[in-house]
């Protein structure tokens, strides 16, 4: 069965400073990998995807995400944080079938400090 | 773009009371899903919808569960006598998808808060 593990609840960081929110999956086949953020009373908002080409995969408000095939992670990463970058951060991949049906981390809190 | 639009934002019921959520997602948007999120977990897929069409129910969802989408618009979502367990947030999603396409993104409302006491 597909799924993907964060391993981290939350994550703190100053602000200015790099980021990582990791996630690692499983799947058979080729995996389908998005990141997905949760602000407070808002619907999740996608960031980013990667289907297939390269590793690192750029996405919305500066956000990164690298893929791993032999660590079979999806780290996603941004060079600056921002206080606003404070939200939760899930991890999804797709699962098997017609549609894009998506399996979901347990998400991870990321806090950004002045 | 006005979203998608999810109704109540907020609902308490007592044990045993019947409930029904009503989900607008964007207009030209062919795919509706439902999830369920609780607290401290990522969203559990409920079902899915393709224009009118329900296609796959979750294995989470029992009898008690139904949802529909006439005419490929808006969806509602009914729990049936309802149970403390059944407390979350009740998120819609819909997207684009062409033909075969898998990996579109997905536009979430700000979900409806169930209790249930």
């Amino acid at each position: 069965a597909q799924s993907v593990a964060q391993p981290e609840d939350q994550v703190n960081v100053a602000e200015g400073n790099p980021l990582t929110v990791k996630c690692t999956y499983s799947v058979s086949g080729n995996p389908y990998l998005f990141w997905y953020v949760q602000y407070p009373n808002r619907g999740l908002q996608f960031l980013l995807k990667y289907i297939t080409g390269d590793n690192l995969v750029k996405g919305s408000y500066g956000f990164e995400a690298e893929f791993n095939k032999s660590q079979t992670s999806f780290h996603l990463k941004k060079p600056s944080a921002l206080v606003s970058d404070s939200a939760l951060y899930f991890c999804a991949v797709r699962d098997l079938g017609g549609y894009n049906k998506l399996i979901f981390g347990a998400g991870t809190r990321l806090a950004v400090h002045p | 773009d006005t979203g998608v639009s999810q109704n109540p934002r907020h609902k308490i019921t007592k044990r045993g009371q019947n409930v029904t959520f009503r989900c607008d997602p964007i207009s030209e948007h062919n795919r509706l899903y439902w999830y369920r999120q609780t607290l401290g977990q990522g969203p559990e897929f409920l079902t899915y919808f393709q224009n009118e069409a329900q296609l796959e129910k979750s294995r989470l969802l029992s009898d008690r569960f139904s949802a529909e989408r006439p005419k490929g618009s808006f969806s509602t979502l009914e729990i049936q006598r309802t149970e403390q367990g059944d407390s979350a947030m009740y998120l819609c999603a819909s997207s684009f998808g062409q033909g075969g396409a898998t990996n579109e993104k997905l536009f979430f409302g700000s979900g409806t808060q169930l209790s249930v006491l």
